[in-house]
């Protein structure tokens, strides 16, 4: 199972909106809702921020928001904060029974 | 408050075995599935495996990459679940995490623990 396509980073500053795409097939981004987004900061644990695609765990900001459309999942976080520079990873269940994780994707406040 | 601690990371050779275990509380452990994750230093997030709830049959899936080699189990007694790793590869090497869930219907992870370390030396 090959991993999801995603940037390597994405900029943007403060205030803004940037959008991480994650791409895979039909076995897995496309062939479910299944999709979750993790943020991970430098040295801690991954945090889930969106899951079934567009679902925001409670405590997590409505700045974050997720969709998909075919095998495309994405992640927009508007309102850009200096906090939410971090690196983020989608993830898909598979046909196989399986996770496949994306490549994760830097993001950087400017 | 719903805790999750890996333990039993530490230097290995390669070739031997090694066993995680995950303490959790602050849920009812044997509701849900448990899985384990690892990060190889400077690389990505990589799904290892899970275990399913006895309600939901209690069985496993694995990576490719380490069926065969991974097993997990859990003790719902103890709220513990375990990863016992058998011919460790060099390429093991990362920070392990576990995690609750897929959650049934859902199928995400949405408590992570904190990690640990698993270096394996040629």
């Amino acid at each position: 199972q090959s991993a999801l396509t995603q940037p390597a980073s994405v900029s943007g500053s403060p205030g803004q909106s940037i959008t991480i795409s994650c791409t895979g097939t039909s076995s897995d981004v496309g062939g479910y809702n299944y999709v979750s987004w993790y943020q991970q900061h430098p040295g801690k644990a991954p945090k889930l921020m969106i899951f079934v695609v567009s679902g925001r765990p409670s405590g997590v900001s409505n700045r974050f928001s997720g969709s998909k459309s075919g095998n495309t999942a994405s992640l927009t976080i508007s309102g850009l904060q200096a906090e939410d520079e971090a690196d983020y990873y989608c993830t898909s269940y598979t046909s196989s029974n399986t996770y496949v994780f994306g490549s994760g994707t830097k993001v950087t406040v400017l | 408050e719903v805790q999750l601690v890996e333990s039993g990371g530490g230097l290995v050779e390669a070739g031997r075995s090694l066993r995680l275990s995950c303490s959790t509380s602050g849920f009812t452990f044997g509701d849900y599935a448990m899985s384990w994750f690892r990060q190889a230093p400077g690389k990505g997030l990589e799904w290892v495996g899970f275990f399913r709830s006895k309600t939901f049959g209690g069985t496993s899936e694995y990576a490719a990459s380490v069926r065969g080699r991974f097993t997990i189990s859990r003790d719902d007694s103890k709220s513990i679940a375990y990863l016992q790793m058998n011919s460790l590869k060099t390429e093991d090497t990362a920070v392990y995490y576990c995690t609750r869930g897929p959650i049934e219907g859902a199928r995400f992870f949405d408590c992570w623990g904190q990690g640990t370390l698993v270096t394996v030396s040629s």
